[in-house]
């Protein structure tokens, strides 16, 4: 069985400072792994994608994120936060047999000015 | 290009009624799929269709039912509604084809959201 567990329900950080996402993964085999971000009243963006290349994994306006495997995890960053990062952020693990995706239960980050 | 569309973008039921959630997928996509995102929660996985047939479910009752069409837009369709069905409906194209490795990436539409009063 898949899932995927977000570490924080609430990450604030100021503008211009670091930003980290955390996000642990189980899975009987290697996984496929996703960020997706969610602005308000839009759709779902795909952020990044790990698929068993590179572990170090960069994606959309300057976030990347490393798979661990033997941490199990898939945390996402950004070295400097902007304003129009707010958003609600979602760690995301795929079964290859299928599309069928599982998506953890959402980080809302929120940007302090 | 269009991306994935959804209709409508807000509707309101009242319990026990019916409702049916339309989706076209990118152009060239064979495989859409369907999810609830109720408020402060992640999507949740409901059907997926690949060529017009059902190629998974999740755990939904069978108040809830979808089809894809020639075309490859897909209805999704919600029975005796209850309160608790109030969410975002996603839907989700994607190329289609399977194997080891060969992730189709998805892409989203804006959503349906849906109240039940």
């Amino acid at each position: 069985a898949q899932s995927v567990t977000q570490l924080d329900s609430h990450v604030s950080v100021s503008e211009g400072t670091p930003v980290l996402l955390r996000c642990n993964y189980s899975s009987s085999y290697s996984p496929s792994l996703f960020w997706y971000v969610q602005h308000p009243n839009k759709g779902l963006q795909l952020l990044l994608k790990y698929t068993s290349a590179a572990t170090l994994v960069k994606g959309i306006n300057g976030f990347e994120a490393e798979f661990k495997k033997s941490e199990t995890s898939f945390h996402l960053t950004k070295p400097s936060a902007h304003m129009s990062d707010a958003a609600e952020y979602f760690c995301v693990v795929s079964r290859d047999r299928d599309d069928k995706i599982i998506f953890g239960k959402g980080t809302r980050l929120h940007i302090l000015p | 290009d269009a991306g994935v569309t959804q209709s409508p973008t807000h509707l309101i039921k009242t319990r026990g009624q019916h409702v049916t959630l339309r989706c076209s997928p990118i152009s060239g996509h064979k495989s859409v799929s369907w999810y609830q995102q109720v408020l402060g929660q992640g999507p949740q996985f409901i059907f997926q269709y690949y060529e017009k047939e059902e190629r998974g479910r999740g755990n939904f009752p069978d108040r809830f039912s979808a089809r894809q069409f020639p075309n490859y837009s897909s209805e999704l369709n919600v029975n005796a509604l209850l309160l608790g069905d109030s969410a975002l409906y996603l839907c989700a194209s994607s190329l289609g084809g399977w194997g080891r490795g060969s992730y189709n990436e998805q892409f989203f539409g804006p959503g349906t959201r849906l109240t039940v009063l």
